[in-house]
């Protein structure tokens, strides 16, 4: 079946420092893929996704890419700051499995100013 | 404003009772889905529904039930025999599809006393 797994956490991190959450996934086929974010004590929100191979998706300084070849959605920051402070999470969606949502496990970060 | 919104926050259930959580959505979204989130467990599917009138089980469906007779409700029955039900609950919707985005509600933290 699909998975998906992103690095385990917590990650702590200074205000302006460079962030890698690392996810990789395991599906047949070509999967859309998401990263959501959560805030303490609410629910998950869309952060950006991607839904073919080489695409990059970008919102509010973070960035993804597709990589088929290594099955991998790494998501980046140059510069976190502290209202970054959230859990994220990585998902795909996998077509023909009725559009489940699969989550990986999330990673909760950390940013101290 | 448009959104999914779930109640009640917080609910507080004796062992052996049944409880039901709400989730309602006025985004005119085919999808919803059910998940439970504990924590280093990142989300769980426990039920998903594509169309009024039809649902299909997730990863950890027993223990629960769901109906969805109305487009815009999907209620969560917690039974007495979900044998550790203490969780925080979270409800999805979106557009069926490949690409969609989920949009959650604010959660339900379900507590056995």
């Amino acid at each position: 079946g699909n998975s998906v797994t992103q690095m385990e956490g917590p990650v702590t991190l200074s205000e302006e420092a460079f962030l890698t959450i690392n996810c990789t996934y395991t599906a047949t086929g070509y999967p859309s893929l998401f990263w959501y974010v959560q805030y303490p004590g609410e629910g998950l929100q869309l952060l950006l996704k991607a839904t073919k191979a080489d695409d990059k998706g970008s919102n509010k300084g973070f960035e993804a890419t597709y990589r088929k070849e290594t099955t991998s959605f790494h998501l980046e920051k140059g510069s976190v700051q502290v209202s970054d402070s959230a859990v994220y999470f990585c998902a795909l969606i996998q077509g023909g499995s009725n559009y489940k949502l699969t989550f990986g496990k999330g990673t909760l970060l950390t940013v101290n100013p | 404003d448009g959104g999914i919104t779930q109640s009640p926050k917080y609910l507080f259930r004796k062992e052996g009772q049944n409880v039901t959580l709400s989730c309602e959505q006025n985004l005119n979204h085919d999808a919803m889905y059910w998940y439970r989130q504990d924590p280093g467990q990142g989300l769980r599917l426990i039920y998903y529904s594509q169309i009024v009138n039809d649902f299909q089980k997730g990863d950890i469906a027993e223990g629960y039930s769901v109906s969805r007779e109305k487009k815009e409700s999907f209620p969560l029955t917690v039974t007495s025999a979900q044998k550790n039900p203490t969780a925080f609950y979270l409800c999805a919707s979106s557009v069926p599809g490949q690409e969609a985005e989920a949009f959650f509600g604010q959660g339900t933290r379900l507590t056995v006393v």
